[in-house]
């Protein structure tokens, strides 16, 4: 099976400017979660999407949404970029619900996302 | 809410040495307790995991014991390898209504040969 893919894998916008992220998960899996890395804060959860359905979302403020397809591709966008918006953003994939290792997350190679 | 604690790095360590990791967590109910591994330029490749006390994970010579009772899930590996050089990232996941991985804040491994 293909792993998650994300697109771009580089990206260089100006402050001010708004950017979309993709993501495709691995086939079958329904749940895509979106996760920001960053030197400082390590790892934050954004948001989770199930069924095209957000069902969690992190402690980021409203100028990061997304969204999810009927064919379980997630996109993010953030508009209005911000310097601190720098990040490795990570997708990752999941297929709730088929059993005790259900909740295990697959994760996408990022997109480095650099704000200037 | 749920956290994890990871031992601070950076880790250094000879080739055939023995690696410790700690971690410890906080959660309410009964997590889903994994490791992930990211290599330079790379996201994250889910190491090993364990659902229920006393399970342990264990995969390419590295392994971690679920302890309830000192909520720890500590990754060891007997004779590391150059290659092992990366960061380790313990994490958990609630499975009850949470659908988001709480990790801790990586420890970065260096094996020099």
């Amino acid at each position: 099976k293909a792993g998650v893919t994300q697109t771009p894998r580089y990206l260089i916008k100006t402050r001010g400017q708004q950017v979309t992220l993709s993501c495709s998960p691995i086939s079958g899996h329904r749940s895509v979660s979106w996760y920001q890395q960053t030197p400082g804060q390590g790892l934050q959860f954004l948001f989770e999407y199930f069924s095209e359905t957000q069902r969690n979302k992190g402690n980021f403020p409203g100028r990061f949404s997304g969204r999810q397809f009927s064919n379980s591709r997630s996109e993010m966008n953030v508009s209005t970029l911000e310097l601190g918006d720098s990040a490795l953003y990570l997708c990752a994939s999941s297929s709730p619900g088929t059993g005790e290792f259900s909740y295990e997350q697959y994760f996408g190679p990022g997109t480095r996302l650099t704000v200037t | 809410g749920n956290s994890v604690t990871q031992m601070e790095g950076p880790v250094t360590l000879s080739e055939e040495a023995f690696l410790t990791i700690n971690c410890t967590y906080t959660a309410t109910g009964y997590p889903s307790l994994f490791w992930y591994v990211q290599y330079p330029g790379e996201g994250l490749q889910l190491l090993l995991k364990a659902t229920k006390a006393d399970d342990k994970g264990s995969n390419k010579g590295f392994e971690a014991t679920y302890r309830k009772e000192t909520t720890s899930f500590h990754l060891e590996k007997g004779s590391v390898q150059v290659s092992d050089s990366a960061v380790y990232f313990c994490a958990l996941i609630q499975l009850s209504n949470d659908y988001k991985l709480s990790f801790g804040a990586g420890t970065t491994v260096t094996v020099r040969a």
